[in-house]
């Protein structure tokens, strides 16, 4: 079955530690995303890549950092920078951009907690 | 610029009751909407989504919305709740402005629905 797999589901950060959270896709989708939830706050976005090797800040960019270098995986790495990283952490992709009207799909998530 | 709001953080209604939970919306051009749910501990599941065409949305689980331009709002019903409907519902809207930020999502806050026996 195509789908998003993220890994691991759960991770625990020490201080000054960075963490890479994994996101990978089989649905042959050119788009992908990255989102944070926090209670009672939605979902808010990170980054996103529209293609390969290309990729854009989104509202909370800060403390954050992607990389595109395959398709099918867009990883995200949470820096010691980001001194609030607590959080569940939602990856998304969507078919070609060309194709606005198809929903995004998403993963089950990564929830990080601070040690 | 594009936004989503969805006024209501808890809806709670009976099983078997109807239920609806609202969102209303902000956009330049037309509007790309959807409805999304999630349960505990998981991603988002695609519920339904409104392009163009009729101002009723049928989707998945029996849900359905209601598009109306004139009041931007995008409502989300079910004639019968079930138990099992109990989740987190968000309502989105897709750029479709031209340049790097096309086709992303924006995102209500979410609302949970609480459905007793």
């Amino acid at each position: 079955d195509g789908g998003i797999t993220q890994s691991p589901k759960y991770l625990f950060r020490k201080e000054g530690q960075n963490v890479t959270l994994s996101c990978e896709q089989n649905l042959n989708h050119d788009a992908m995303y990255w989102y944070r939830q926090d209670p009672g706050q939605g979902l808010r976005l990170i980054y996103y890549s529209q293609i390969v090797n290309d990729f854009q800040k989104g509202d909370i960019a800060e403390g954050y950092s992607v990389s595109r270098e395959k398709k099918e995986s867009f990883p995200l790495t949470v820096t010691s920078a980001q001194k609030n990283p607590t959080a569940f952490y939602l990856c998304a992709s969507v078919a070609d951009r060309g194709r606005i009207n198809q929903p995004q799909h998403f993963g089950d998530g990564t929830r990080l907690s601070i040690l | 610029a594009q936004s989503v709001a969805q006024p209501e953080d808890q809806v709670n209604v009976a099983e078997g009751n109807p239920l609806t939970v609202k969102c209303t919306y902000s956009v330049s051009g037309n509007p790309y909407l959807f409805w999304y749910v999630q349960y505990p501990n998981r991603g988002l599941q695609f519920l339904l989504k409104y392009i163009t065409g009729d101002n009723l949305v049928k989707g998945s689980y029996g849900f359905e919305a209601e598009f109306n331009k004139s009041q931007t709002s995008f409502h989300l019903k079910k004639p019968s709740a079930l138990v099992s409907d109990s989740a987190l519902y968000f309502c989105a809207v897709r750029d479709i402005t031209r340049g790097s930020t096309l086709g992303r999502l924006y995102f209500g806050r979410g609302t949970q629905l609480t459905v007793w026996p």
